[in-house]
């Protein structure tokens, strides 16, 4: 089965900075790419998502990018603020989605004002 | 906006006892989920139900777990007999896939059910 990789674990970086967080999967048929954002005690929630025929997508301050060719996807936000702090999950999935998500392990992010 | 609904949100429960959690996804949505996440860790996949039937399943969801879509509007996951290991949230989720040209991919969780068992 599919197999997603996630680092660093936590990452802290001073508000204003950009934030960088990689992940790999090991399922070539996969080809779609979520990131989720979890705040404390709250419910995951999609903040932005890239499917495989596309290399890179932007809304605003955060982007992805995918290497299909090496199974690598990223995440970058940029001018972080306090309000970006949470824990983030990329994930993996085939046939665009419906069937079932793989997670990443997450990334704890905190943004220092 | 439409919203996943789960009840109850916190339920605490001895060992062995039979554990029902429902949910009401999202009303045009055809696929629903279960995941879970021990505190701390990542979101595991437990099953998938399109069509009043499993799609997909992992290996979480053995024979002491079970999903049922009873009426129209609800989707309850049951453990029969729960063990200290099944502490955890549980998330449904629902995607609105297979509406031609209407789908994202996009999981739209509930609040969780966040079950303790003692």
């Amino acid at each position: 089965g599919e197999n997603v990789e996630q680092h660093p674990s936590t990452l802290s970086v001073q508000e204003g900075d950009s934030a960088v967080i990689k992940c790999t999967y090991s399922d070539s048929a996969s080809n779609y790419f979520p990131w989720y954002k979890q705040e404390l005690g709250k419910r995951p929630q999609l903040i932005i998502d890239i499917r495989s025929n596309v290399g890179e997508k932007k809304d605003q301050r955060i982007a992805v990018t995918l290497n299909k060719t090496a199974k690598h996807f990223s995440l970058h936000i940029t001018e972080t603020q306090p309000e970006d702090s949470a824990v983030y999950f990329c994930a993996a999935s085939r046939s665009g989605g419906y069937q079932k998500v793989t997670f990443g392990t997450g990334t704890k992010l905190q943004v220092i004002p | 906006e439409p919203e996943v609904t789960q009840t109850p949100s916190h339920q605490v429960t001895q060992m062995g006892q039979e554990v029902i959690l429902r949910c009401v996804p999202i009303s045009n949505h055809l696929y629903f989920y279960w995941y879970r996440q021990i505190l701390g860790q990542k979101v595991e996949f437990l099953v998938s139900f399109y069509n009043n039937e499993i799609s997909e399943k992992s290996e979480i969801f053995d024979d002491q777990f079970s999903v049922e879509r009873p009426d129209g509007s609800n989707f309850t996951l049951k453990i029969r007999s729960t063990k200290l290991e099944d502490s955890a949230m549980y998330f449904c989720a629902s995607t609105l896939w297979g509406r031609t040209g209407a789908n994202t991919g996009e999981l739209f969780f509930g609040e969780g059910s966040r079950l303790t068992v003692l």
